[in-house]
């Protein structure tokens, strides 16, 4: 099984929809977990941080975290084109006092106006 | 807003010649990180360096990679003679660290091509 599992998509929705963006993972020992948007070409840029189970809002963006189920969603109010990207959700756990991040593949999603 | 800048942004080398990728991580940030993503596929951690030395690295960070901070800014991975396999776009982040948590920035890329 692998550590992270996202769907890879595509998805596409219209403007002005509610996206629901998801990944499980496996290992009990991640403890931060965090979504990051990642254009065509471009390194990947983060969007929200989180530590514990629960909600997150910023903006139009909102994370949850569910560590009992270990299963980890971004939801995004009102889509515009401009969020077309691929998401990536990110895990880490501490590893000898350091963090490293474990990638999903990542969701492209498509916003058409 | 600071950020992680690297160069070249694109470098295009024949097989089994040296690259060397370049990163200049976020000034304060103390923590630093090499990852790669081959076309079409996630995103994958290569090695981490702490207080001038590597705290950690991946299965893939064999002895053909190195990494180093030769002038106190400047974060370099060295891959001694390219194979095929090895194009991919390769990101180096920096780490900060607060009561809050801890955030990683990445920088653009640099995609390698190697022919």
């Amino acid at each position: 099984q692998k550590e992270v599992e996202q769907d890879p998509g595509p998805l596409s929705v219209p403007e002005g929809a509610i996206v629901s963006l998801n990944c499980t993972y496996s290992n009990s020992a991640f403890q931060y977990f965090m979504w990051y948007r990642q254009y065509s070409r471009k390194g990947p840029e983060l969007l929200m941080y989180t530590y514990s189970s629960g909600n997150k809002e910023d903006g139009r963006f909102t994370a949850q975290v569910d560590k009992s189920s270990k299963y980890i969603s971004l939801f995004i109010r009102d889509s515009q084109p401009s969020d077309s990207a691929t998401y990536l959700c990110a895990m880490s756990a501490r590893s000898g006092g350091y963090q490293k991040v474990t990638f999903g593949i990542g969701t492209k999603l498509q916003v058409i106006p | 807003e600071p950020e992680v800048t690297q160069t070249p942004s694109h470098q295009v080398t024949q097989m089994g010649q040296e690259v060397i990728l370049r990163c200049v991580p976020i000034s304060n940030h103390l923590y630093f990180y090499w990852y790669r993503q081959i076309l079409g596929q996630k995103v994958e951690f290569l090695v981490s360096f702490y207080n001038n030395e590597i705290s950690e690295k991946s299965e893939i960070f064999d002895d053909q990679f190195s990494v180093e901070r030769p002038d106190g800014s400047n974060f370099t991975l060295k891959i001694r003679s390219t194979k095929l396999e090895d194009s991919a776009m390769y990101f180096c982040a920096s780490e900060r660290r607060g009561s809050w948590g801890t955030e990683a920035f990445f920088g653009q890329g640099t995609r390698l091509t190697v022919v």
